[in-house]
């Protein structure tokens, strides 16, 4: 069955550092995959989509990239700060034909001042 | 644009009452899908509209539960018989077509009591 492993349940950070997040999927080949942030008692908000044919994408300080053969995608927030602290999820969806998104469970980010 | 908006927030009842939810998605997406979210998990992925029809169902969407959506705007979501296990986090998600960026509500939160 697919199964999607996000790196750690928690990451602590120092403020100004990068946090680099992990997501590893096994047993299919995601056409796409989403990142989104979750607050406390709130829904996803969504951050950033990368294609399988795509190796990288940027948007202000989050970049994200996709290793179709290392089955894995990361995540990295530079110049990090303490409203960045949430939790982040990723969401590799199959593609064409497909539209149900597959969350992991998520990483806890703190970032410390 | 507005967001997707869900009402109510909060929905507390007694293990045996019907509920029902409602999701206004983004007003010019046609895609919408519902999703459940326990505490510390990522969202699971309930079923799924283009415009007015049901396309898809999860295995997770028991004979107790039925989603409409009769016009191809708003939604609704209601569980009949609720039991304990039926207390998560219900979330809607709107897409403008199949591979671009779900954006999530705010959820109901449900305790059956």
């Amino acid at each position: 069955s697919q199964k999607i492993e996000q790196n750690s349940e928690a990451l602590n950070i120092q403020e100004g550092k990068t946090a680099t997040l992990t997501c590893n999927y096994t047993n299919y080949s995601p056409a796409y995959l989403q990142w989104y942030r979750q607050d406390p008692g709130r829904g996803p908000v969504f951050l950033l989509l990368i294609r399988e044919n795509e190796k990288e994408k940027r948007k202000e300080r989050l970049k994200v990239t996709f290793d179709t053969t290392l089955k894995q995608s990361l995540f990295h927030i530079t110049a990090s700060q303490p409203a960045d602290s949430a939790t982040y999820l990723c969401a590799p969806a199959s593609g064409a034909g497909s539209y149900q998104l597959t969350f992991g469970k998520g990483t806890k980010l703190s970032v410390i001042p | 644009d507005t967001g997707v908006s869900q009402d109510p927030r909060h929905k507390i009842t007694k293990r045996g009452q019907n509920v029902t939810f409602r999701c206004d998605p983004i007003s010019e997406h046609n895609r919408l899908y519902w999703y459940r979210q326990t505490l510390g998990q990522g969202p699971e992925f309930l079923t799924y509209f283009q415009n007015e029809a049901q396309l898809e169902k999860s295995r997770l969407l028991s004979d107790r539960f039925s989603a409409e959506r009769p016009k191809g705007s708003f939604s609704t979501l209601e569980i009949q018989r609720t039991e304990q296990g039926d207390s998560a986090m219900y979330l809607c998600a709107s897409s403008r077509q199949e591979n671009q960026p779900q954006h999530f509500g705010d959820g109901t939160r449900l305790s059956i009591l």
